[in-house]
């Protein structure tokens, strides 16, 4: 099973400012990465896939890059609206698609 | 626009078994280029794989799940369902229904499901 690891658990950002987020793979996974972005009481909403290809709508603020084991989602200047967990999920190791366990980015 | 409800009891008494339907409205759950997974986070918790299934039946499971759990699909109604058997306290989360193409593309709201007498 490949394990994902999140870093930093919680994140603390003022509103404009730069966030980056890590994840981890315990083993290879390519480039089959995706980052999700999940509300309190709302669905989990995809960003990006192929550990660096925006989902439709999303925002360019966001960007994905990384290859293999390490990973990074960045958040250029954070908006009200994305204050949030955000989860990454590998799918390269078929069929046990792991989640890591999650940052939440907080107002600071 | 593909959308995903979830439905079934919002409460299960320990030892029973749940069972949810996810239907899918606005494409077909036969496409050859998905398959239909479940979802779920307990409280506090994050998101956990439970299993997915393909629209010709082939099923995957987590692991540590596998004895008690059991996707189908109904292509028929365009739906597919889980069914989790032995119920405990540690089954309450929310359940989510999801399109997988490697990646969840399309997700349920959720269901709250949870485990009390």
């Amino acid at each position: 099973e490949t394990v994902m690891t999140q870093s930093p658990a919680t994140l603390s950002v003022s509103p404009g400012e730069r966030a980056t987020l890590s994840c981890r793979a315990s083993q290879s996974v390519s480039s089959n990465l995706a980052w999700y972005q999940h509300k309190p009481g709302q669905a989990p909403r995809l960003l990006i896939y192929g550990a660096s290809t925006r989902a439709i709508g999303i925002p360019a603020r966001f960007s994905g890059s990384g290859s293999g084991t390490e990973f990074t989602l960045t958040i250029s200047s954070l908006q009200s609206e994305d204050f949030a967990v955000y989860y990454c999920q590998q799918y390269n190791n078929w069929p046990l698609f792991t989640f890591g366990p999650g940052t939440k980015v907080d107002i600071k | 626009q593909l959308h995903l409800q979830e439905s079934g009891p919002g409460l299960v008494k320990p030892s029973e078994t749940l069972s949810l339907t996810c239907t899918v409205s606005g494409g077909s759950i036969s496409s050859s280029s998905y398959y239909w997974g479940w979802i779920r986070q307990p409280p506090g918790k994050g998101l956990e794989w439970i299993g997915s299934i393909y629209y010709s039946g082939s099923t995957y499971y987590d692991p540590s799940l596998k004895s008690r759990v059991t996707i189908s699909v109904d292509t028929s109604k365009n739906q597919f369902s889980l069914r989790l058997g032995s119920m405990t306290a540690a089954d309450t989360a929310v359940y989510y229904c999801a399109r997988q193409g490697g990646f969840y593309d399309y997700w349920g709201q959720g269901t709250l499901v949870t485990v009390s007498s």
